[in-house]
């Protein structure tokens, strides 16, 4: 069965700090795809980024950078120069395409809760 | 840019009511999904669509239907509503392009029902 642990439930750091968010995954498939999804006090799940697995290539994007290990079944998020603003609670989830008929749902992590302090 | 709306950010209601929360999408995606979030739980697939009137159930459906007439359209109905299904619902969609299966998933911004 597919997993994703977010093994840290709460981090708190000030402003300005970098801070990584761990992201492990178990799948028996070769093929699939990972997504990071921001979800701020309004409640919205923002999608931020989509990695297939057959893409390790690290990618960056202004202050978000987010590392592709498939060794240790890892997709870790990072944020640089950390912001208020950045506060919000971020889902790692899991896409197997290949488990099923249809269009399958997402397997997320419990969440990562990100505090910066001001 | 893409779009996802719910009828309600907050509902309350009785038990034993019959619950319909709505959920639009402007992106002609054929696939839409409904996920119930509870803290500790995270994010859990109640049912999902991948065409019209077409249904398949996730990991929680009991309790729930679900109904899709129209592609834009897709309703989660809770038959006769209990406390126990005092919850923020997602509803999300995407698309299904050939050859990518995993297309991403869009959310609208929650439905938060309470059941009295």
């Amino acid at each position: 069965a597919q997993k994703v642990t977010q093994a840290q439930t709460e981090i708190s750091v000030v402003e300005k700090e970098d801070v990584t968010l761990d992201c492990v995954y178990e799948t028996r498939d070769t093929t699939y795809y990972l997504f990071w999804y921001k979800q701020p006090p309004s409640g919205e799940l923002v999608f931020l980024i989509r990695r297939n697995s057959f893409d390790e290539q690290n990618e960056i994007s202004g202050r978000y950078s987010w590392n592709f290990q498939k060794s240790t079944s890892s997709f870790n998020f990072t944020i640089t120069a950390s912001q208020v603003v950045d506060s919000a609670v971020y889902f790692c989830a899991l896409s197997d395409p290949y488990s099923g008929g249809g269009a399958d749902g997402l397997t997320f992590g419990k969440g990562t809760h990100l505090i910066i302090q001001p | 840019d893409v779009k996802v709306t719910q009828s309600s950010r907050y509902l309350v209601k009785r038990t034993g009511e019959k619950v319909f929360l709505e959920c639009v999408q402007d992106m002609d995606h054929e696939n839409m999904f409904w996920y119930r979030q509870d803290p500790g739980l995270g994010l859990r697939l109640i049912y999902f669509s991948y065409d019209v009137k077409m249904k398949e159930k996730g990991d929680i459906p009991e309790g729930y239907s679900v109904s899709r007439e129209k592609k834009e359209r897709f309703s989660l109905i809770l038959e006769s509503a209990s406390t126990n299904q005092t919850s923020m619902y997602l509803c999300a969609s995407s698309s299904r392009t050939s050859g990518s299966y995993a297309d991403t998933q869009y959310f609208g911004p929650g439905t938060r029902l309470t059941v009295l």
